[in-house]
This record gives structure tokens, sequence and C-alpha cells, in this order.
């Protein structure tokens, strides 16, 4: 069975750009959560979604940030206008039920992410 | 709220040798879950073990196992005959089995860096 699917892998693009992150999570798995990874931070939640509904979004950064999930199978994660500090690598995971669900969740590849 | 202390930011093994990685946390609730990741260079995070709370048994994936003590608040990780591939970065994290707000996100420790020598 195929995995989280994210893509890009690497972005590189100039501060004030607008940069979308795709994520393909792994069919059937009705949560979808995205992360973003720092060295100073580590790995954060930024927004949750269960049945394609976004249900905790406190861990977005702030407005520039936006996240959508127009079905099942597929999901966004924007960042307009992109500034140097949102370079990182962000993550998606998928899993089965709510996030407090005793099933795992399922981390794609990542995006590395970086603004020049 | 909950915190993940991971004490050791690295750790090198001889290969064919254990290692054990340390992993503590807080929290006030009785029932939760907790995960080992590892992050090998290619950035992709692996599932390698899990363990109930409410389980008493220690969880066991073939030469992964954990050391789970619930009233010392202790979850470290025992990689037995280690390999070449185990070298990653390894995360532990920690998972509410509650609802509301922001009960049931993944709450990561800040990894340990193993190194495994040949």
């Amino acid at each position: 069975d195929a995995g989280v699917i994210q893509s890009p892998r690497h972005e590189v693009t100039e501060m004030g750009q607008e940069v979308t992150l795709r994520c393909k999570p792994i069919s059937g798995h009705n949560s979808l959560f995205w992360y973003r990874q720092t060295m100073m931070r580590g790995l954060e939640l930024l927004i949750y979604f269960n049945n394609n509904v976004p249900i905790d979004d406190s861990g977005m950064p702030e407005d520039r940030f936006s996240a959508k999930m127009p079905n099942a199978s597929f999901s966004t994660l924007k960042i307009q206008p992109s500034e140097p500090r949102d370079s990182a690598v962000y993550f998606c995971a998928s899993s089965l039920g709510g996030r407090a669900s005793n099933q795992p969740q399922h981390f794609g590849d990542g995006t590395r992410l970086s603004i020049l | 709220a909950q915190t993940v202390t991971q004490s050791q930011p690295e750790m090198s093994v001889q290969e064919a040798e254990t290692v054990t990685l340390s992993c503590t946390y807080d929290t006030s609730e009785s029932d939760y879950y907790l995960f080992w990741y590892k992050q090998p260079p290619s950035r992709q995070m692996i599932l390698v073990i899990r363990q109930e709370a409410y389980k008493q048994q220690n969880a066991t994936e073939n030469r992964f196992s954990v050391n789970f003590q619930k009233a010392a608040k202790s979850f470290s990780l025992k990689i037995s005959d280690s390999q070449l591939g185990d070298a990653a970065m390894y995360f532990c994290a920690y998972r509410s089995a509650g609802y509301g707000g922001s009960q049931g996100n993944l709450i990561f420790g800040k990894g340990t860096k193993l190194s495994v020598k040949p």
C-alpha cells in the first residue's frame, strides 16, 4: 500500500512568494495532520483535520499560513507571503480514527522548504 | 501541559551491540499512548514501536523493545543487535487518549541521534 505522499520534496523560493505544499493521505485514513520540524523547536503540530474538517488549527503560526482539505485524498498547506523564518521541513501525517485513537500516525517523507 | 524529554542528544553503539535510548514524560493523565519514531537521513518518520499506558507488558517489535515504567513516567527504547541501518534520529512521542482541545496531539521530544559504528 502507498504511504502518505507529499510534494514537492524540496522547495526553494524567494521571500514574499506563495508556497503550496501538497499531501495525499493513506487511503481510508480519516485524520490528517500537518507538522513543522525545525532545529530550534523540533516537531510541532500546525493543524489537524478529521473527516476533511479542520478541528484544531491552534498551531498555525500566523495568518500567512492556511490549510485546506477539499476531499479525503488531498490536502494543501499554503504560506503567503513566505518569509525566511518559515524555512523548515513540513510533514504531513495520516491515521485511522480521531487523533486520540490508538492508531499511530503515518508520516510522509516531508517537504524541505527554503525561503531565501 | 504534557512534555517529553529525551536527555541524550547523541548516542553511539557498536554494530551488533545493544543500546538504550531514554525518554521521560510529564503528564497528569492516566490514559495515553507512547511511541518511538525513527528518522533516518532520508528524513522519513518511521514508527518503530508503540505502547498503550494501560498495558503493563512492555511492547516488542523484533530487535526493538521498550521499558515502560508508568509510575516513573519513563519510556526507554532498547535496540538489540544494532545494525548500520539503525543509525538515525529517534523521537519519543506522547499522545493523550482523551478528547477535546489539544488532547490527542502528538507531543515529541527533541530527539536522540544514534550513530552505529561498524
